[in-house]
């Protein structure tokens, strides 16, 4: 079965410097998503993306992190000046469908922010 | 409100016991539910979705509108059932889809 591929798997940061989370989602896919999971709590929503553009995004996305799609393979969630408190696993997951679908998660990314 | 709840955050049975795992969700909208496991140190995957009406690995889930529930039951638990379950509901917002995700039931099946 194909796989949501994300790199690194574990990231650790300084407080205040820029991250990248990298994604290749499953290839005839068209929709992609971002969610995290805080340790010990449950896994939430940050943003959804469709046709190359933001389709919601929750309002832990706020103006620290973009998403982008550069080059019609990879998918990349940027955190551009990291808080404790982004401290989290971050999955990627993506879909071919709107409706209904199987949504395919990644491995996830260990970000650990010191 | 969109939320999901999945009261028991443990739960230990022992092999070959029936086991059910409770989910209720609170939607104004027409609800989708799955179930989403994640095994030791695996990647979450889809178990179950309510509109299939399948059962896998011998899991089914009901969807009860009238009590909002979509618990999760198996009739005989096996150990390589271990694992964490995660109940989630599938909202729309315009043209955009997301899940929304319990907290998750530790399951754990013992010999």
């Amino acid at each position: 079965e194909p796989e949501v591929t994300q790199t690194p798997s574990h990231q650790v940061t300084q407080m205040g410097q820029e991250v990248i989370l990298r994604c290749v989602p499953i290839s005839n896919h068209l929709y992609f998503y971002w969610y995290r999971q805080i340790l010990g709590q449950k896994v939430e929503f940050l943003v959804s993306f469709y046709n190359n553009e933001i389709s919601e995004k929750s309002e832990i996305f706020d103006d620290q992190f973009s998403v982008e799609r550069p080059d019609g393979s990879n998918f990349t969630l940027k955190i551009r000046s990291t808080k404790l408190e982004d401290s989290a696993m971050y999955f990627c997951a993506s879909k071919w469908g709107a409706t209904n679908e199987k949504l395919f998660f990644g491995s996830g990314t260990q970000l650990s922010v010191l | 409100a969109q939320r999901v709840t999945q009261p028991e955050k443990l739960l230990s049975v022992f092999k070959g016991a029936p086991v059910e795992l409770k989910c209720n969700y609170s939607y104004s909208g027409s609800p989708e539910l799955f179930w989403y496991v994640q095994y030791s140190r695996q990647r979450l995957q889809l178990l179950l979705r309510h509109i299939s009406r399948e059962s896998i690995k011998g899991f089914t889930a009901d969807l009860n509108k009238g009590e909002t529930s979509f618990h999760l039951k198996k009739p005989f638990a096996q150990e390589e059932d271990s694992a964490m379950y995660y109940c989630a509901l599938g909202t729309r917002k315009g043209g955009s889809e997301k899940l929304v995700f319990g907290k998750g039931t530790k399951l754990t099946v013992n010999p």
